[in-house]
């Protein structure tokens, strides 16, 4: 199959850390992408884990277990600005991606 | 001003009506990808095209109709066949190698009425 999961929705605290996770079950994989997408806007980029580890840049991480079909997204010192819905999605050797439905994040003061 | 441009933003339509949503892009990219988005829910993909004159369906084309002569240039039609029709729009990019993110222009947000 080609599903991807993510939860949700998660809720944060301003100054928090949190841990969005993402499971995919397919074949031809060639790489896991996080996005952002603010509401009403188009996604952008977070990074991308083609090997197995921890991908750091700033405040957000990724983080990836080929074995375990699994990929996280660690967000720290958490900021009113990162409500958001973040996208998980897999990478496939014909150039498409498939996507999760998407976790939202609610941060509160 | 490089980038991915669609327009307009905000499009409204009567029921029964063929719109076309615009993608333009001057970042040089062979591939682009026409998504739809619904309130709540991940990205499906309509079309995807990965050379000038030769695209090809994805997962919900149908009702739906493209055509690539340009590399520049992937439009999306929206023709009265697509059942529901409102949605959010999304076109995307990416250069074939290398492996790289795909890169979204701002969206177009269909009203059908």
């Amino acid at each position: 199959g080609q599903n991807i999961d993510q939860p949700t929705e998660m809720t944060a605290t301003e100054g928090a850390i949190v841990q969005i996770n993402c499971t995919y079950q397919t074949s031809g994989f060639n790489g896991l992408f996080w996005y952002q997408q603010h509401a009403g806007e188009a996604p952008t980029f977070l990074s991308y884990n083609v090997l197995d580890g921890l991908e750091e840049k700033g405040r957000f991480s990724s983080f990836l277990s080929r074995s375990k079909g699994y990929s996280y997204l660690l967000l720290k010192e958490l900021q009113m600005k990162d409500s958001a819905s973040y996208l998980c999605a897999e990478g496939h050797s014909n150039y498409q991606l498939i996507w999760g439905a998407g976790t939202k994040l609610i941060i509160k003061p | 001003d490089g980038g991915i441009t669609q327009s307009p933003k905000y499009l409204f339509r009567k029921e029964g009506q063929n719109v076309t949503l615009s993608c333009e892009q001057n970042l040089n990219h062979d591939a682009m990808y026409w998504y739809r988005q619904d309130p709540g829910q991940g990205l499906r993909l309509i079309y995807y095209s990965q050379i000038v004159n030769d695209f090809q369906k994805g997962d919900i084309a149908e009702g739906y109709s493209v055509s690539r002569e340009k590399k520049e240039s992937f439009p999306l039609t929206v023709t009265s066949a697509q059942k529901n029709p409102t949605a959010f729009y999304l076109c995307a990019t990416k250069p074939l190698y290398p492996a790289s993110e795909q890169f979204f222009g701002p969206g177009t947000r269909l009203t059908v009425l």
